[in-house]
């Protein structure tokens, strides 16, 4: 049964400090998003790439955010400094068909 | 720029009444309509789209391109169905791969 993976699974991180989040997406899938769920925001839309090149990060604070896809099993999302505004759940998803796949998330406080 | 709106955050109902979960969208293309559900501890996955006019768990959506809606129904619902429901949009012109979120809706089903 193929799933998106995502690393670590829980974050608690203080202030200022470099926050990295990596997602393994179903092998085979080409488009791999990035989303960040908050209870004011809902589902927001991060970043996304398609075979590995990103498409649009216009929904990610460039000053502080970056995202990568070093090979086609890892995608990577890093934020550095990390501010308490940041604290949320990070999705990855990849696509299929139409179909978005979502990995189980990443909870990050920061405190 | 589109726009997914989903005006109730929480939604209370009786179990074996009717369930009706709002969605309303903006979008000046034809666009794709889904809805994605998130059952306590699980990931985020695909309830049902509307091209496939399906029906899933006794849940239907019906697209009505007049009052740009895409409310989810269920004639009676089930304490299973207690769960994050998401409304998404896909643009036809990104090749349907990029989706819209609304803020979602938490139904809680009343024993």
């Amino acid at each position: 049964d193929a799933r998106v993976t995502q690393t670590p699974r829980h974050k608690v991180t203080e202030m200022g400090q470099e926050v990295t989040m990596r997602c393994q997406p179903i092998l085979g899938h080409n488009t791999v998003f990035w989303y960040r769920q908050t209870m004011m925001q809902g589902l927001e839309l991060l970043a996304y790439f398609r075979n590995r090149a990103p498409l649009d990060d216009s929904g990610m604070p460039k000053d502080r955010f970056s995202a990568e896809m070093p090979d086609a099993t890892l995608a990577t999302l890093k934020i550095q400094p990390s501010e308490p505004r940041d604290s949320a759940v990070y999705f990855c998803a990849s696509r299929e068909a139409n179909e978005q796949f979502f990995g189980p998330g990443t909870r990050l406080t920061v405190l | 720029a589109q726009r997914v709106t989903q005006p109730e955050k929480l939604l209370s109902v009786f179990k074996g009444a009717p369930v009706e979960l709002k969605c309303n969208y903006s979008y000046s293309g034809s666009p794709e309509l889904f809805w994605y559900v998130q059952y306590s501890r699980q990931r985020l996955q695909l309830l049902l789209r509307h091209i496939s006019r399906e029906s899933i768990k006794g849940f239907t959506a019906d697209l009505n391109k007049g009052e740009t809606s895409f409310h989810l129904k269920k004639p009676f619902a089930q304490e299973e169905d207690s769960a994050m429901y998401y409304c998404a949009l896909s643009e036809s012109n990104f090749g349907n791969e990029k989706l819209t979120f609304g803020t979602g809706t938490r139904l809680t089903i009343i024993p």
